[in-house]
């Protein structure tokens, strides 16, 4: 079974400053996936950015990057240049790419951002 | 292009009362989901489906059913709501290969007094 561990239950950032968002993961799965969702007040789930455990470079979608640590078990999302628009919830996530449980993304308890004007 | 829709947005029940929560997606999805959102417990898996006429149990199925006789539909079941039932549920699907995101509803509130 796989799972996911977000450390900090809450954050704070000066706007325009960047910052780092923690997650780690545990899985036996030789092939999987990972992933960044955004959730603000209002209460939708945005998808942020995407990682596959064998892509050979860490992936960006803007302002985020996924800093891809595979030896560590390590999946933090880069938040470059925050802005107000980013205070939210950020939940981590995993997926097995194979198997019985195929398809079904496990999170983490998420990481409540607050930034700071 | 509607995604994943489920309805209600909002639903107050009494102990015991049953309900079912919709959702279709229209995006031709194998695979689709429901996840139950509690304060500090991040998303948590109730069902899922990997196509028509298959489902299975996630991390807590207690208390709920789900069917998926289409690959457009899988409603969500309360048979006997219960007060620890109270929570947001979400409704999502996705491509079972390459990695594809989840995509999501707007999300469920229910209240079970």
């Amino acid at each position: 079974a796989q799972k996911i561990t977000q450390t900090q239950p809450g954050m704070f950032v000066q706007e325009k400053e960047a910052v780092t968002l923690d997650c780690t993961y545990d899985t036996s799965d030789p092939s999987y996936g990972l992933f960044w969702y955004k959730q603000p007040s209002s209460g939708e789930m945005i998808f942020l950015i995407y990682q596959g455990s064998y892509d050979q470079q860490n992936a960006t979608e803007g302002r985020y990057s996924l800093n891809f640590q595979k030896a560590r078990k390590s999946a933090n999302l880069v938040i470059s240049a925050s802005q107000l628009g980013d205070s939210a919830m950020y939940f981590c996530a995993a997926v097995p790419n194979y198997g019985g449980s195929q398809g079904n993304l496990i999170f983490g308890k998420g990481t409540k951002l607050s930034v700071k004007p | 292009n509607a995604g994943v829709t489920q309805t209600p947005k909002f639903q107050v029940l009494k102990t015991g009362q049953s309900m079912t929560l919709q959702c279709a997606q229209d995006m031709n999805h194998e695979y689709m989901s429901w996840y139950r959102q509690d304060p500090g417990m991040g998303l948590r898996l109730i069902h899922y489906s990997v196509g028509a006429g298959i489902t299975d149990q996630g991390e807590v199925p207690n208390g709920y059913n789900v069917s998926r006789s289409t690959t457009e539909d899988f409603p969500l079941r309360l048979l006997s709501a219960a007060p620890s039932q109270t929570s947001v549920y979400f409704c999502a699907s996705r491509v079972l290969a390459g990695g594809g995101e989840l995509f999501f509803g707007e999300g469920s509130r229910l209240t079970v007094l």
